[in-house]
């Protein structure tokens, strides 16, 4: 049992390019969820989703896309790419108040 | 604003002892509460938590508690292992629904527990 799966684990970034983070769940999940997490602090949610078709933002969406069109999967977009944005990326879904975690991707935006 | 604070940034404990990581808050409208722990370069990995019309929840080692009345809630480690050495992230969320899973995290306690 996979649970949360986030690719790629690490990515280095130039200013202003664009990329596309993976996330994937085999746990038929209806909630998915985009979280950062930058040095010395907590997770903050930048996006999230209650079904297939249906995103909203979350506490910090500035700079980000999602999409999910499938229960699944939920890929974050960065479109253009700037240093404020180094930061680790941690994908979670959940069916109830207990979100499962996937192992992060690892960004730094040079 | 910083809804949920911890304010102990790291907690050092023999292996055998009691250890005790404090949250705050100050949303009165979390009714959910979550302790997740965290090893370097993996995800959070959720503990333990406790609903806001309980006081207390109990699992195996683990112990949480939970004061309403001052916004405070505890993780009480009995006893502390060393691979209890972790980051331990409290974290809180609203009524259900939409909100599952919407976790307003704290910044971290950094447990070390020395064998």
């Amino acid at each position: 049992n996979a649970g949360v799966t986030q690719t790629p684990k690490f990515r280095i970034l130039k200013i202003g390019q664009s990329m596309t983070l993976q996330c994937t769940q085999d746990m038929n999940h209806n909630y998915m969820y985009w979280y950062r997490q930058d040095p010395g602090m907590g997770l903050k949610l930048i996006y999230y989703s209650v079904g297939a078709g249906i995103t909203d933002k979350g506490e910090v969406p500035n700079g980000y896309n999602v999409s999910r069109s499938t229960t699944e999967d939920f890929p974050l977009r960065l479109e253009l790419a700037a240093p404020s944005q180094t930061s680790v990326y941690f994908c979670a879904s959940s069916r109830g108040p207990e979100a499962f975690f996937g192992q992060g991707t690892r960004l730094t935006v040079v | 604003d910083q809804q949920v604070k911890q304010n102990s940034p790291s907690l050092s404990v023999q292996e055998g002892r009691i250890s005790i990581l404090n949250c705050d808050y100050t949303n009165s409208m979390f009714d959910y509460f979550l302790w997740y722990k965290k090893y370097p370069a993996e995800g959070p990995t959720f503990l333990i938590s406790i609903s806001s019309i309980k006081d207390k929840n109990e699992d195996g080692r683990f112990t949480v508690f939970l004061n309403k009345s001052a916004k405070h809630l505890s993780l009480h480690i009995v006893p502390s292992q060393p691979g209890d050495s972790a980051v331990y992230f409290c974290a809180a969320s609203e009524p259900g629904g939409t909100s599952y899973g919407k976790l307003t995290f704290g910044q971290g306690t950094i447990l070390t527990v020395h064998p």
